[in-house]
């Protein structure tokens, strides 16, 4: 059974430049959530999607911004990126119900110069 | 605002020795605690999770005890190997309503040694 699959696994974009990056979930699964990695914040939530509605949302500005299709895969973009959102972008997929957990795909790691 | 809290930061080990990291977390309406684990390079992998009715749960080397009362709950390692050295992460969610959204604590560097 293939794992999450996030691409591109690495980039580096400029200042005022905007970003996509990929996710794919285990199939079947269809909440998809997305976290940034940082070392001074931790791992914080950015949002979730289930059957392509968005079902939680973190305190993240609207720069960020996502969305689900129709075969669970998910996209996140990041507009106007500035220096603080170099970090590393973790997409985690999930069957729904009070007893699963993620799987983490292995990151998008964004550098922003 | 943290809610959930976790410690020791960092923490070395003897290999055979017993590795033990906390979490306490504030929010009751939470009802599902997972730990991962990470090593360089790679996303978190789940490696236990337990529900507040019980009070412990253990799966090979791996156990956590839980605490209601306290609202803490803990990851013993047992037996620990230099293969254990990573990170690990405590985490919470809240129960129905709350989709899957996890709030994670600051994470524990493990060290374990020869």
């Amino acid at each position: 059974k293939a794992g999450v699959t996030q691409t591109p696994r690495y980039l580096i974009k400029t200042r005022g430049q905007q970003v996509t990056l990929s996710c794919s979930p285990i199939s079947g699964h269809r909440s998809v959530s997305w976290y940034q990695q940082t070392p001074g914040q931790g791992l914080q939530f950015l949002f979730e999607y289930f059957s392509e509605t968005q079902r939680n949302k973190g305190n993240f500005p609207g720069r960020f911004s996502g969305r689900q299709f129709s075969n669970s895969r998910s996209e996140m973009n990041v507009s106007t990126l500035e220096l603080g959102d170099s970090a590393l972008y973790l997409c985690a997929s999930s069957q729904d119900g009070p007893n699963y957990g993620y799987t983490f795909g292995s990151g998008t790691r964004l550098t922003v110069v | 605002q943290q809610q959930v809290k976790q410690s020791p930061q960092s923490l070395i080990v003897q290999k055979g020795g017993i590795s033990i990291i906390n979490c306490a977390y504030e929010n009751t309406a939470f009802d599902y605690f997972p730990w991962y684990q990470q090593f360089p390079g790679k996303g978190p992998a789940l490696l236990i999770a337990i529900r507040p009715d019980v009070s412990e749960k253990k799966e090979g080397r791996f156990t956590i005890s839980f605490n209601k009362s306290a609202k803490q709950f803990s990851l013993h390692i047992m037996d620990s190997q230099p293969g254990d050295s990573a990170t690990y992460f405590c985490a919470a969610r809240k129960g129905s309503g709350g989709g899957n959204k996890l709030t994670f604590g600051t994470g524990t560097q493990l060290k374990v040694e020869l």
